[in-house]
């Protein structure tokens, strides 16, 4: 069935540093993802996307990568703050629906 | 923010009682999807309305119904609650039905006792 997990649950980085998330998924027709945070007590905030037709999408400190030959994306965040402590969703955007993996919590050290 | 509101924050019910959560779309948002997320899980999908219709469903049994609205908000009923409804309800909009980028409210949490 379809399905997008990731990899690590926990992430501690140090203030200032640069933080990766990784996601893979099993649908190989996938054609859009989406990233989302999740702060506590809030619902999923939308971050990045990126559609098959592109391997690198850059926004503001942001930084997705696609890659579909292993089926694997990642969320790279550059100058890790503490205000980006969340949880952080990979999400599969199907045509009806979103199919989110499990989450990973990003702690932010100082 | 998101412009999507959803009420109440919280509830807390019994087993076996009917809940009703509202959502309210941003401006212009023709879509609405309904999501259960349980403590420490990503969200699930239940349901999609778009324009009054519902447009796609998830592995949800049919206590659980919707509702859109011309203004395009729109309601979550759960029937015969049980504890494991226990859970985050979040609604999101989208402009549009097909792969558009979906906008989330702040959710309801619900508490079956």
């Amino acid at each position: 069935g379809e399905s997008v997990g990731l990899h690590l649950p926990t992430l501690s980085v140090q203030e200032g540093d640069n933080s990766i998330i990784n996601c893979a998924y099993s649908n190989s027709a996938s054609d859009y993802f989406i990233w989302y945070k999740q702060e506590s007590g809030k619902g999923p905030q939308f971050i990045i996307d990126i559609r098959s037709n592109m391997d690198k999408r850059q926004g503001q400190r942001v930084t997705v990568l696609l890659n579909k030959t292993v089926k694997h994306l990642s969320l790279q965040i550059a100058a890790t703050q503490p205000g980006d402590s969340a949880v952080y969703f990979c999400a599969e955007n199907m045509v009806d629906k979103l199919i989110f993996g499990t989450g990973t919590r990003l702690q932010v050290f100082p | 923010e998101t412009g999507v509101t959803q009420s109440p924050t919280h509830l807390i019910k019994t087993r076996g009682q009917q809940v009703t959560l509202r959502c309210s779309s941003q401006s212009g948002h023709n879509t609405v999807s309904w999501y259960q997320q349980a403590l420490g899980q990503g969200p699930q999908f239940i349901f999609q309305y778009y324009r009054e219709e519902e447009n796609g469903r998830g592995n949800f049994p049919p206590r659980f119904s919707g509702l859109q609205f011309p203004n395009y908000s729109s309601e979550l009923n759960v029937n015969a609650l049980e504890l494991d409804d226990s859970a985050l309800y979040l609604c999101a909009s989208s402009l549009d039905r097909v792969q558009e980028t979906q906008y989330f409210g702040p959710g309801t949490r619900l508490l079956v006792l």
